[in-house]
């Protein structure tokens, strides 16, 4: 089966404090492809990012890194020096041949405040 | 360039009523997809369209659910005889098209109350 797990409901930090928001996954397939979004209030998902399951290396892009290590089934995401524009809800998701590659397996989100 | 817009934003119903939902995609994007959202969880995807062709359907898309998507550009989702258990934010998403597993880009999604 084809499964994300974001353990994380909530997580609350201070402005500038680095944080790591976890993501598990689960699946059969060999090809792959995992994603973050980002949620704000508004409602409208913005993506940030699409890793394929060949590519381990890890991304950073200015204050976000991610930490793909397949040894583990996990897709990491650290926000460094946390901003409170950063506060909204982060998702990971999956999608593979099981699912299909047009229908994307999501996580139940984690919701990030980061406090002034 | 505008991102993909849907509308209405908020819709409250009655049980038993029907509604539909509109979903503008971004104008070059030939996949369009519906998701549904429940509070606390993420996406549920429902259904996708390749240009006007509905491709997949999950379980999820009951009888009282259809979407078109008539000339490959805005699509609808209609309800009918709506329950309770719909309410929930229904997000349009699109996509280029031109190959598998790629970024998809939302809306802001209708927010669907029914009373």
């Amino acid at each position: 089966a084809q499964k994300v797990t974001q353990a994380q409901t909530e997580i609350s930090v201070v402005e500038k404090e680095d944080v790591t928001l976890d993501c598990v996954y689960e699946t059969r397939d060999t090809t792959y492809y995992l994603f973050w979004y980002k949620q704000p209030p508004s409602g409208e998902l913005v993506f940030l990012i699409r890793r394929n399951s060949f590519d381990e290396q890890n991304e950073i892009s200015g204050r976000y890194s991610w930490n793909f290590q397949k040894s583990t089934s996990s897709f990491n995401f650290t926000i460094t020096a946390s901003q409170v524009v950063d506060s909204a809800v982060y998702f990971c998701a999956l999608s593979g041949p099981t699912s299909g590659t047009y229908k994307y397996i999501f996580g139940t989100g984690t919701r990030l405040k980061v406090l002034a | 360039d505008t991102g993909v817009s849907q509308d209405p934003r908020h819709k409250i119903t009655k049980r038993g009523q029907n509604v539909t939902f509109r979903c503008d995609p971004i104008s070059e994007h030939n996949r369009l997809y519906w998701y549904r959202q429940t509070l606390g969880q993420g996406p549920e995807f429902l259904t996708y369209f390749q240009n006007e062709a509905q491709l997949e359907k999950s379980r999820l898309l009951s009888d009282r659910f259809s979407a078109e998507r008539p000339k490959g550009s805005f699509s609808t989702l209609e309800i009918q005889r709506t329950e309770q258990g719909d309410s929930a934010m229904y997000l349009c998403a699109s996509s280029l098209g031109t190959g598998e597993n790629e970024k998809l880009f939302f809306g802001s999604g209708t927010q669907l109350s029914v009373l």
